[in-house]
């Protein structure tokens, strides 16, 4: 099984709304990511989670907060997001960081509107 | 610091025909990771192919191969014999050797296979 399931596909919230989105990866992996993918751009990264500790918090406005429950599971807790916060948000994990020879599984992504 | 180039806005290639997309990088690190995903418009990020810095030999993966010529600092994806279904977007990515877990996405290249 080397899926990464994201949940919810898509999310339309307004400026005032708190709202989360959820990963999940059954592979055993320990290192777990947030990126955010604006249209026609690459990827970039949020937050890394290793062993369930952030590790990587790349200067991220504090309206997004991270999560990390348990090594299955990765959060990103929304609240008070701007128009511009509207993006692809996609989640990766990877057996290990660095994933330098290991490949990182992405989920399919939450397309946010921020309205 | 990092970089990777991809310098190949879109590309077409006829249906059963092989096509090569683009990447070049830029790393002081001995050791790193190179890596191809596709993104096709329903955003997920699928890996393709990796290859590792103190590989000798060329990844291939199926009808991927990746064209790796580290004097050159290049790492170009081949695909063979394109189906329909490889329209999508293409990205080359690069991990640190380091422990930060971040994976360096170039801009992408779209790819189109015409029937």
């Amino acid at each position: 099984d080397t899926e990464v399931t994201q949940t919810p596909k898509h999310l339309v919230m307004g400026m005032t709304n708190k709202k989360s989105l959820k990963c999940e990866q059954h592979m055993g992996h320990r290192a777990m990511y947030w990126y955010k993918q604006k249209a026609k751009k690459p990827p970039e990264l949020m937050f890394v989670y290793s062993y369930e500790k952030l590790s990587i918090n790349e200067s991220v406005p504090s309206r997004f907060s991270p999560e990390c429950p348990n090594s299955s599971l990765l959060n990103l807790h929304l609240h008070a997001l701007q128009p511009e916060d509207s993006a692809l948000y996609l989640c990766a994990s990877s057996q290990d960081i660095p994933p330098g020879a290991l490949e990182a599984f992405f989920g399919q992504g939450t397309r946010l509107t921020v309205v | 610091a990092q970089k990777i180039t991809q310098t190949q806005p879109g590309m077409f290639v006829q249906e059963k025909e092989a096509v090569t997309l683009d990447c070049t990088y830029d790393t002081s690190d001995q050791s790193y990771g190179l890596f191809w995903y596709k993104q096709p418009s329903s955003g997920e990020m699928i890996f393709l192919i990796y290859q590792g810095s103190y590989d000798e030999q060329n990844a291939t993966e199926g009808r991927y191969s990746l064209n790796f010529q580290k004097a050159r600092k290049s790492a170009n994806l081949v695909i063979s014999a394109s189906q329909l279904g490889d329209s999508a977007m293409y990205f080359c990515a690069m991990s640190d050797g380091g422990s930060q877990g971040n994976l360096i996405f170039g801009k992408g290249t779209k790819l189109s296979v015409k029937p």
